[in-house]
């Protein structure tokens, strides 16, 4: 069974750094791009970063571009966001999904950004 | 490309055919999935490649379209069907539309 699990969200300053997890299983995982998407509250849902089988390629959205790096480890089949120069407005439930059409998606880490 | 979906709220009743608008600012070539979303939770993959039934989802769901142009129909609309249905675009980066919220009349 496919399986991917966020993990640390929380509470953070404005300018502060966060870095995310997503935990994969059941499937394998250099055989996929992944992606972060945020869906802010009650707002719709923002695709933020997507990387390639290795990591040699990586994508951002230009609301993150310059302050966020997307990242991966085979070996451990892990996923990672990190996530500098935190603004409000980066306030989201963060996603990790699988494939360039997100076929799986994990249940989501909350980020929220305020002093 | 951005995409806009319409109407942004459906009121429909259980057994109808109901059917969700997504219109590209560009040509998409197909490379195109719809989402179902339900309060509280993960997005759920239903269509992708514009027409291509997701694994384990019910066939009153189905995806068309060309173009700039396509739909997300449901068959006959079932009480579980409330949600609301994002569309995304994966030809030229990738992007999400607004979303059409679906809600029981």
């Amino acid at each position: 069974e496919v399986q991917l699990v966020e993990s640390g969200g929380g509470l953070v300053q404005p300018g502060r750094s966060m870095k995310l997890s997503c935990a994969a299983s059941g499937f394998t995982f250099s055989d996929y791009y992944m992606a972060w998407v945020r869906q802010a509250p009650k707002k719709g849902l923002e695709w933020v970063a997507s990387i390639s089988y290795e990591g040699s390629s990586t994508y951002y959205g230009d609301s993150v571009k310059g302050r966020f790096t997307i990242s991966r480890d085979n070996a451990k089949s892990t996923l990672y966001l990190q996530m500098n120069s935190l603004r409000s407005e980066d306030t989201a439930t963060y996603y990790c999904a699988r494939n360039w059409y997100f076929d799986f998606w994990g249940p989501g880490t909350m980020v929220t950004v305020s002093s | 490309i951005q995409l806009t979906q319409s109407p942004s709220l459906l009121s429909a009743s259980v057994g109808d055919r109901v059917t969700l608008s997504c219109k590209g600012s560009q040509n998409i070539n197909n490379y195109l999935a719809w989402y179902q979303q339900k309060l509280g939770e993960a997005p759920k993959l239903l269509i992708y490649n514009t027409n291509s039934l997701q694994t384990g989802i019910p066939s009153r769901f189905s995806g068309s379209g060309s173009g700039t142009d396509y739909t997300l129909t449901i068959s006959s609309l079932q009480p579980e069907d409330v949600a609301t249905y994002f569309c995304y675009q994966y030809n030229n980066g990738w992007t999400f539309g607004g979303g059409t919220k679906l809600e029981l009349k």
